[in-house]
């Protein structure tokens, strides 16, 4: 079993929809939480970062966390073509380094 | 911008010669990783240092050595070089900016091709 996973996509959905991305992880320690966004060439970059459980929302993107169920999900809300890449999901565990998931794709169809 | 440069950018190399890559940062941080991507697996830890001399093994540690002499630069190297080493490498720091101690900043990657 992977200690990160992600679904594996890839994922299409209309402009102006949600897109949700869903992670789940092993480590039950793990206390920090972390979504990048990587386009094609190109390295990733952190779009939010989350450590309690609940909601945690900056502009279109809402990250959600449940320790208990061992799940972060991402959504992205009124989807742009711009979104359109690799979403890695990342996880600091116990042992305090970074466990990234395989990532998935978003195509966001204008 | 995390203030993070890799050299070189590509670089092609042919099985059995030694590579090394440079990661240099200019924001004085104390931890700095390198990373290599591959389709299907993500981004895998292969060393990290938490300090100048102070290195350690990650996951897919085999076949690769680090050195760390200045804060600023963070060598990775591949004594030998074999095509299962073609990948794209990414070094990266850790804390500051304003994600938090915790999350980590990626430079710009080196694509290596090993022939």
């Amino acid at each position: 079993q992977k200690e990160v996973e992600q679904n594996s996509g890839p994922l299409s959905v209309p402009e102006g929809a949600i897109a949700s991305l869903n992670c789940t992880y092993s480590d039950r320690g793990s206390q920090s939480f972390f979504w990048y966004r990587q386009y094609s060439g190109k390295s990733p970059e952190l779009i939010m970062s989350i450590y309690s459980n609940g909601d945690k929302e900056d502009g279109r993107f809402t990250a959600q966390l449940n320790k208990a169920s061992q799940y972060v999900s991402l959504l992205i809300r009124d989807s742009q073509p711009s979104d359109s890449a690799t979403y890695l999901c990342a996880v600091m565990g116990s042992a305090r380094q970074l466990t990234f998931g395989s990532g998935t794709q978003l195509t966001v169809l204008p | 911008d995390a203030g993070i440069t890799q050299s070189p950018r590509h670089k092609v190399t042919e099985t059995g010669t030694p590579v090394t890559l440079r990661c240099h940062q200019t924001e004085n941080h104390r931890y700095m990783y390198w990373y290599r991507q591959d389709p299907g697996h993500g981004l895998r830890l292969i060393h990290y240092s938490y300090g100048v001399k102070d290195t350690d093994k990650g996951e897919v540690s085999d076949g690769y050595s680090v050195s760390r002499s200045k804060t600023e630069d963070f060598l990775l190297t591949l004594e030998s070089a074999t095509s299962s080493q073609t990948s794209v490498y990414f070094c990266a720091i850790r804390g500051g900016l304003a994600g938090g101690t915790d999350t980590q900043y990626f430079g710009p990657g080196t694509r290596l091709t090993v022939l």
